[in-house]
């Protein structure tokens, strides 16, 4: 069936330092790719996505590429600051509403 | 509203028992999702609503699942005869949707089941 997977689980960098999350999907189909962000008790927050037309995007600190051959996406937080801290959550999509999602990645920034 | 909320925040109850999950989305968003999520574990897919369509139940673990969406708004999702594994953060969302693109969720806070 269809799959995502995601690594590290978790990661610890240094303030100011740079995080890269990694996923790799299955189902080649794909064609849309968002991350999430969750904070301690609260939703996971919609904060970059890509389209399988394209290999990169970039918002401020936060960037996305896809290698649509290898099936792999990944995003980078250039940066970091403490308030990057939390878990992370990329998804992958070939419909217009259901999300595969990765098993999530717990992001510590270290001051 | 301004947000997808959900309630209640937190729920425990006794294993045997029903409980009833409430989802009011952001207005105007036609699709609306129900996800699960288990300590450690992705978001699991439950049930998506769009419109006045046939529900996609899917992602339901059992009958003792069943979700519902009043006048295109407000959605319940029920679990009946809780068990210790039905514990677990449920999750609504909410979009726009098109057919030949995906725009991404809005997710509630969520609702943190604990069966005892």
């Amino acid at each position: 069936g269809e799959n995502v997977e995601q690594h590290p689980s978790t990661l610890s960098v240094q303030e100011g330092d740079s995080a890269v999350i990694k996923c790799t999907y299955s189902d080649s189909a794909s064609n849309y790719f968002p991350w999430y962000k969750q904070e301690l008790g609260k939703g996971p927050q919609l904060i970059i996505d890509i389209r399988s037309n394209v290999g990169e995007k970039k918002d401020q600190r936060i960037a996305v590429t896809l290698n649509k051959t290898a099936k792999h996406f990944s995003l980078h937080i250039t940066e970091t600051q403490p308030e990057d801290s939390a878990v992370y959550f990329c998804a992958a999509s070939r419909r217009t509403y259901k999300y595969i999602f990765g098993t999530g990645t717990r992001l510590k920034v270290l001051a | 509203g301004a947000g997808v909320s959900q309630s209640p925040s937190n729920k425990v109850t006794e294993k045997g028992k029903d409980v009833e999950l409430r989802c009011d989305p952001i207005s105007g968003h036609t699709a609306l999702y129900w996800y699960r999520q288990s300590l450690g574990q992705g978001l699991e897919f439950l049930i998506y609503f769009q419109g006045n369509s046939a529900p996609d139940k899917s992602g339901l673990p059992s009958d003792r699942f069943s979700a519902e969406r009043t006048g295109g708004s407000v959605s319940t999702l029920t679990i009946q005869r809780t068990q210790q594994e039905d514990s677990a953060v449920y999750l609504c969302a909410s979009s726009f949707t098109r057919q030949t693109s995906n725009y991404g969720y809005t997710f509630g806070s969520g609702t943190r089941l604990t069966v005892v």
